[in-house]
């Protein structure tokens, strides 16, 4: 699987939109970004995922550069509630028996302000 | 739906005993998974399963056992607790096929070994 590189952590005012960065320079054609959050002390959740188009769905957007080596994920209008760690996960997408893991580092700390 | 429950919440163990971490999922999902996350880690695999019967290591095995004897239930055995595997306990699920990119987590389990 392709690594990722996410910052530590970064700031954003509540309204504001947040952009994460993620690199990931060594991805493959067949692999996926995907983005889960995990809000302190919970289970990681969920966000968005895409392979090549930029893909938006009612929680982010995801902005993926056309050589595929770097993505961003938007949160348009952050909220407190947003604050959570970010991660960006590569990971190819097959029928086979390793789809179920997911390889989680150490993500980028959110955190909004008021 | 309950989505993945996980049971016990909390649990101190001792050196040397053994115990088994419950997870279950009432969305029939194929594919289960267990991750321990350390305190500022992202998160490890421990084991995964796609199916009843079907189970395969992560990158973190040793120390642990699991079976899928329904598709309901992934239950988690640590065999001989040692301090090092105090850690937080996720489960996660999902479903198979094309919509399987995403993973359902449950609550964690928050586990202590002295």
């Amino acid at each position: 699987d392709a690594k990722t590189t996410q910052p530590t952590s970064m700031d954003c005012a509540e309204g504001r939109a947040a952009n994460l960065p993620c690199n990931h320079s060594t991805i493959s054609g067949n692999e996926y970004v995907y983005w889960y959050r995990q809000i302190h002390s919970q289970g990681p959740q969920y966000i968005i995922h895409g392979l090549k188009n930029n893909e938006t769905n009612e929680m982010a957007s995801l902005i993926i550069t056309e050589d595929r080596k770097s993505s961003t994920l938007i949160l348009p209008h952050a909220t407190l509630r947003d604050t959570a760690v970010y991660y960006c996960i590569v990971r190819a997408y097959d029928r086979g028996s390793t789809l179920g893991r997911l390889y989680f580092g150490r993500g980028t700390q959110l955190t909004v302000w008021p | 739906n309950a989505g993945v429950t996980q049971t016990p919440k909390f649990q101190v163990l001792k050196t040397g005993q053994s115990m088994t971490l419950q997870c279950a999922q009432d969305m029939n999902h194929e594919y289960m998974s267990w991750y321990r996350q350390d305190p500022g880690m992202g998160l490890r695999l421990i084991h995964y399963s796609v199916g009843a019967g079907i189970t395969d290591q992560g990158e973190v095995p040793n120390g642990y056992n699991v079976s899928r004897s329904t598709t309901e239930d992934f239950p988690l055995r640590l065999l001989s607790a040692a301090p090092s595997q105090t850690s937080v306990y996720f489960c996660a699920s999902s479903i198979g096929g094309a919509s399987s990119y995403e993973q359902y987590f449950g609550p964690g389990t928050r586990l202590t070994v002295t």
